[in-house]
């Protein structure tokens, strides 16, 4: 099994419509991520949480909004879709203090917003 | 603004040779610089870093080299296979965030 899941791998939603991305870990790690990845504009931070009471805004927070439900998940929201939205989205975890191991990331959503 | 400036967004090597991509910043809070490696349908994975107080590190026939005064950064790799044909990013990291490149396609033809 992945040490990060993302669910779903692939979505097709309608402008307007609120949907949920779902992020689980199995690594144990403390910190998550979610990033957005755009052709051209590589990875930019939506939100990012140090623990399942600290929730922070990232460079591009605008219409998302996210969950820390327990240490291993975390989810991302877009309460009304919209087309610009469309893009791939990476959760990614990391612990603290250990910064120099990098991220684990996900295999990614595609979100396609019509 | 983009934090870190990567180049070029493509890239198409022959087999055996040197694939070379580049990474420029300006924040000099920046204490550590990642690249990483993603193959289609996969996320990004840790490739290899180095720290500001060191010029080049070595992992295979992966390469950094760090030129802390020009504020620039590449990532060589030497003898380049189909198999490393994928995105690269490099990143910098300043406190707890990690600031992201732009990625290049690398393409290595057999």
């Amino acid at each position: 099994d992945a040490d990060v899941t993302q669910t779903p791998r692939n979505r097709i939603t309608k402008t307007g419509k609120r949907i949920m991305l779902e992020c689980s870990q199995t690594k144990g790690h403390d910190r998550m991520y979610w990033y957005r990845q755009d052709p051209g504009l590589g990875l930019r931070l939506i939100y990012y949480s140090f623990d399942v009471k600290d929730i922070n805004k990232g460079e591009i927070s605008d219409g998302y909004s996210v969950s820390r439900q327990a240490q291993a998940k975390f989810s991302l929201s877009l309460e009304s879709a919209i087309p610009n939205q469309t893009a791939l989205y990476f959760c990614a975890t990391s612990k603290g203090g250990q910064a120099l191991y990098g991220y684990t990331f996900g295999s990614g959503t595609r979100l396609t917003v019509v | 603004q983009q934090q870190v400036k990567q180049s070029p967004q493509s890239l198409i090597v022959q087999k055996g040779g040197i694939s070379i991509i580049n990474c420029a910043y300006e924040n000099t809070a920046f204490d550590y610089f990642p690249w990483y490696q993603q193959f289609p349908g996969k996320g990004p994975a840790l490739l290899i870093a180095i720290r500001p107080d060191v010029s080049e590190k070595k992992e295979g026939r992966f390469t950094i080299s760090f030129n802390k005064s020009a504020k620039q950064f590449s990532l060589h790799i030497m003898d380049s296979q189909p198999g490393d044909s994928a995105t690269y990013f490099c990143a910098a990291k300043t406190g707890n965030q990690f600031y992201f490149g732009t990625g290049t396609s690398l393409t290595v033809i057999p």
